[in-house]
């Protein structure tokens, strides 16, 4: 599986867009691209996954360009309770597949 | 929105005992994992399970660590015999597949086990 880049940290302001950027130069043709959220001391929480282009939904954006070795993830308005901890994951649908491979993530803190 | 849930919240025993950490998955998923991990650092991935076998694991996954599912719902990971080591927060997840919607995994809330 493709490995994935990631800032350690961030900070934004309440009110403001985030957005973190994850690196997989190797991503094989079969591989999605998910993000899941961890809050301290709770499980890993799915937020968006993508194949290609643009993926929208209630919670975030995801953004992947044609070449699909990188992608944003894009949070409108952050509030406190979005500080939490972002991971990037390649998954891919072949041998392997069943296991995450969680690196460190992005530990985004939003500032009042 | 149905969730996976885990019992206990928090489980203290003492080296060399046995643990019992449960789980029961969103009832219409066929594959289950459990992840573990240690304060401080990432998640680890333990083992899948798929049709009532093992179908993925790893080095962590010894001989000391068995997986059962005793029924139509419960999801259950065994320590044998506990180490100090072995303190961590336990993830139980399941999904309904594994490639694109269906491979979305959904974690429960964790288990925290403590070895003194």
């Amino acid at each position: 599986l493709a490995k994935t880049t990631q800032p350690i940290s961030m900070d934004s302001y309440e009110g403001q867009e985030v957005n973190i950027t994850c690196s997989h130069n190797n991503i094989a043709t079969n591989d999605y691209i998910t993000w899941y959220q961890q809050f301290p001391s709770q499980g890993p929480r799915f937020i968006i996954q993508g194949y290609k282009t643009k993926v929208t939904n209630e919670v975030a954006s995801l953004f992947i360009p044609a070449d699909r070795k990188s992608s944003t993830l894009s949070l409108p308005r952050v509030s406190l309770s979005d500080t939490a901890v972002y991971y990037c994951l390649v998954v891919g649908s072949g041998a392997g597949s069943y296991q995450l491979t969680f690196g460190k993530g992005t530990k985004l803190s939003v500032i009042p | 929105e149905p969730e996976v849930t885990q019992t206990p919240s928090h489980q203290v025993t003492q080296m060399g005992q046995e643990v019992i950490l449960r789980c029961v998955p969103i009832s219409n998923h066929l594959y289950f994992y459990w992840y573990r991990q240690i304060l401080g650092q990432k998640v680890e991935f333990l083992v899948s399970f798929y049709n009532n076998e093992i179908s993925e694991k790893s080095e962590i996954f010894d001989d000391q660590f068995s997986v059962e599912r005793p029924d139509g719902s419960n999801f259950t990971l065994k320590i044998r015999s506990t180490k100090l080591e072995d303190s961590a927060m336990y993830f139980c997840a399941s999904s309904q597949g594994l490639a694109g919607g269906r491979g979305w995994k959904f974690f429960g809330p964790g288990t925290r086990l403590t070895v003194l």
